[in-house]
């Protein structure tokens, strides 16, 4: 099966704990991102890389960064976590035409 | 910071043919009109896009006017499936980022 594939499905943690989301495509496409989705639903670019190569860095806390072995995976740390770190997080995966840009399933955090 | 502009919610009933409309009217020449719509707990799926002509897939008919600053999903004979939250957005080519607005959530009845 090609997609794109987010593991965990859901985590809960407590403030500043660190936690670490995975994401995996199997589409052969060479860049990957990052979102978050907020409580109202609005999609935010975090970071997008392009084999292997930090192309867009919103202004995001200095706790998120990015983590790519490969143009296949792109993970997402959080060094300590923050009570509005709550949120879903997508990943997506496209070619440079964007006809082809795919999103994974979310992972839903929870900070308590 | 979305360029587009579209009503919160629409109503339907199953089996009706729906419109969505998206407003654009500072579209720039190279952008490109996408349509993503997302079902709760799952990510965005890709619905259809285009430039300038009207266009056509198993999902919708995308209809965009001539002046390119507005353009109307059409969704025939929707079901139950259907009903999600609809994404109008633009995008040029190359490795861009979407930024995704409220979009329209479509309730469908039965």
């Amino acid at each position: 099966e090609t997609a794109v594939f987010q593991t965990p499905n859901y985590h809960v943690t407590q403030v500043g704990n660190e936690v670490s989301f995975n994401c995996k495509q199997t589409l052969g496409h060479d860049t990957m991102y990052w979102y978050k989705q907020d409580s109202k639903k609005l999609l935010k670019i975090m970071f997008s890389y392009n084999n292997k190569q930090l192309i867009v860095n919103e202004t995001v806390p200095r706790r998120f960064s990015p983590q790519s072995s490969d143009k296949a995976h792109l993970n997402l740390r959080i060094k300590s976590v923050e009570p509005e770190d709550s949120a879903v997080y997508l990943c997506a995966s496209s070619t440079k035409t964007n006809s082809d840009y795919t999103f994974g399933s979310g992972t839903r955090l929870l900070v308590i | 910071d979305a360029k587009t502009t579209q009503p919160d919610s629409m109503e339907s009933t199953e089996g009706e043919t729906v419109h969505l409309p998206c407003s654009h009217a500072t579209i720039s020449g190279n952008e490109y009109i996408y349509w993503y719509r997302q079902v709760p707990l799952q990510g965005p799926e890709y619905v259809t896009h285009g430039l300038q002509q009207n266009t056509t897939n198993s999902m919708a008919f995308l209809a965009i006017a001539s002046d390119r600053k507005s353009s109307t999903l059409i969704l025939p004979h929707v079901s139950l499936r259907d009903a999600a939250v609809y994404h109008c957005i633009l995008s040029n080519t190359g490795y861009q980022n979407f930024y995704f607005g409220k979009g329209t959530s479509l309730t469908v009845i039965p």
